[in-house]
Parts: structure tokens; C-alpha cells; sequence
């Protein structure tokens, strides 16, 4: 069975753009959750989609916003990019919502110049 | 928001060692996973624990969910050069509904092993 997978693995953006991320969960599973990975601040949780809404969303603005298709493939956005935004962002996959084990992607390396 | 604290930060031992961390929380967890990740991967999932107390094993890892649901425990026996990489541990907190319910992180455990 494959594996999470995103796109694109790379990206460099500047500030003020916008990007988007994609992610495939396993086949079978319908919960997407979004990490953000820094060295300051570790793993931390952007939101999470079950059956194409969002169920839970973490303490990051506005600018970050994602959606889920109903084939569960997600997408992540974020917009007006900030230096602060460089990351690798992570997308996580479960069959049901919480209660079960996530699996991760390998993830999105972003970086704003 | 919730915090877990993980330590050591970083362990540098010796080939055939074993290797103990752990996490703490001042909340309770209803789930604690154990992570590796290397560089340029994801987070690979190592052990999940369900239940308090509960000891669970995955070759030469053992996890253990804390009696009071606040900590959780990582061994490593008998360490290889390609257990190097960084643990994570995560928790998942009782359901809150406050909105913010993704799982938790600690900093993580460097391990470096020295043939």
C-alpha cells in the first residue's frame, strides 16, 4: 500500500506570494492533518479535514488555510508569505478522525526569500 | 496550549548500548506515538500505546503509557548505527472541543551512536 504522499517536495517562494501544497493520504484513509516543522518551534498543528471540513485548526492566522476534495486529498495555502513561514510542512493521514495513529508524508520543504 | 517535555535533548552513546527517553505533560493524554525522523523524511511511526500502562513492544523498542496518563517512556536495546535520528513523542489529548486537538509534540531526542 503506498504511502502519504505531497507536492511539491521543494519550493522557494518570496515574500508576499502564495503557495500551495498538496498532499494524498493513503488509500483508505479519510483524515489529512497539517504539521508545520521548524527548529524554533518543533512540530506544531496547522488543522486537520475529515470528510472534506474542518474539524480542528491550530494557532496559526488566517493566512493558512487548507481544504479537503472527496477523494481525501488535501490541499494547504498559505498566503501573503513571510520570511517566519519557511518550514517543512508535513501532512499527516488517518482512517478516522483523532482517535487513530497518524502516518506522515515525507513533506514540503518551503523556504521565502 | 498543550506542552510535552522530552528529554535528554540529545544522547550521544556508544554501538550495543541501550537507550532510555522519555515525555511528560502537565495534561492527560488519551494516545502517546513514538516517532523517528531522518533527515529530509517525515516522522515515521515507531509505537502507539492506547491505554494506560499499557508496555508495547516493536523489535528491540518498548513504549510504555504512564500509569497517570501524563508520561510515556521510550527504550531502545542494544543500539545499531541506524537507529541514529531524532524521536519524537506525541500525544493526543482527551477531546476538548476547543478546536485546537491535533496531536501534541515534544523537541525531540537527537541519538547519535558512535561505532
Amino acid at each position: 500500500k503506498a504511502g502519504v504522499t505531497q507536492t511539491p517536495r521543494y519550493l522557494i517562494k518570496t515574500r508576499g506570494q502564495q503557495v500551495t501544497l498538496s498532499c494524498s493520504p493513503i488509500s483508505g484513509h479519510r483524515s489529512v492533518s497539517w504539521y508545520q516543522q521548524t527548529p524554533g518551534q518543533g512540530l506544531q498543528f496547522l488543522f486537520e479535514y475529515f470528510s472534506e471540513t474542518q474539524r480542528n485548526k491550530g494557532n496559526f492566522p488566517g493566512r493558512f488555510s487548507g481544504r479537503q476534495f472527496s477523494n481525501s486529498r488535501s490541499e494547504m495555502n498559505v498566503s501573503t508569505l513571510e520570511l517566519g513561514d519557511s518550514a517543512l510542512y508535513l501532512c499527516a493521514s488517518s482512517l478516522y478522525r483523532r482517535t487513530d495513529t497518524q502516518y506522515f508524508g515525507p513533506g514540503t520543504r518551503l523556504t521565502v526569500l | 496550549g498543550q506542552q510535552l517535555n522530552q528529554s535528554p535533548q540529545s544522547m550521544f552513546i556508544q554501538e550495543g548500548e541501550d537507550v532510555s527517553m522519555n515525555c511528560t505533560s502537565s495534561s492527560i493524554f488519551n494516545t502517546w506515538l513514538w516517532y523517528k525522523q531522518e533527515p529530509g523524511e517525515g516522522p515515521v511511526l515507531l509505537i502507539a500505546l492506547y491505554k494506560a500502562g499499557e508496555l508495547t513492544s516493536n523489535g528491540r523498542l518498548t513504549a510504555q503509557f504512564g500509569i497517570t496518563r501524563k508520561d510515556s517512556f521510550l527504550n531502545i536495546s542494544a543500539s545499531i548505527p541506524s537507529d541514529v535520528g531524532i524521536y519524537f513523542c506525541a500525544g493526543l489529548p482527551l477531546y476538548s472541543g476547543g478546536g485546537a486537538d491535533g496531536l501534541t509534540f515534544g523537541k525531540g531526542t537527537h541519538l547519535i551512536i558512535q561505532p
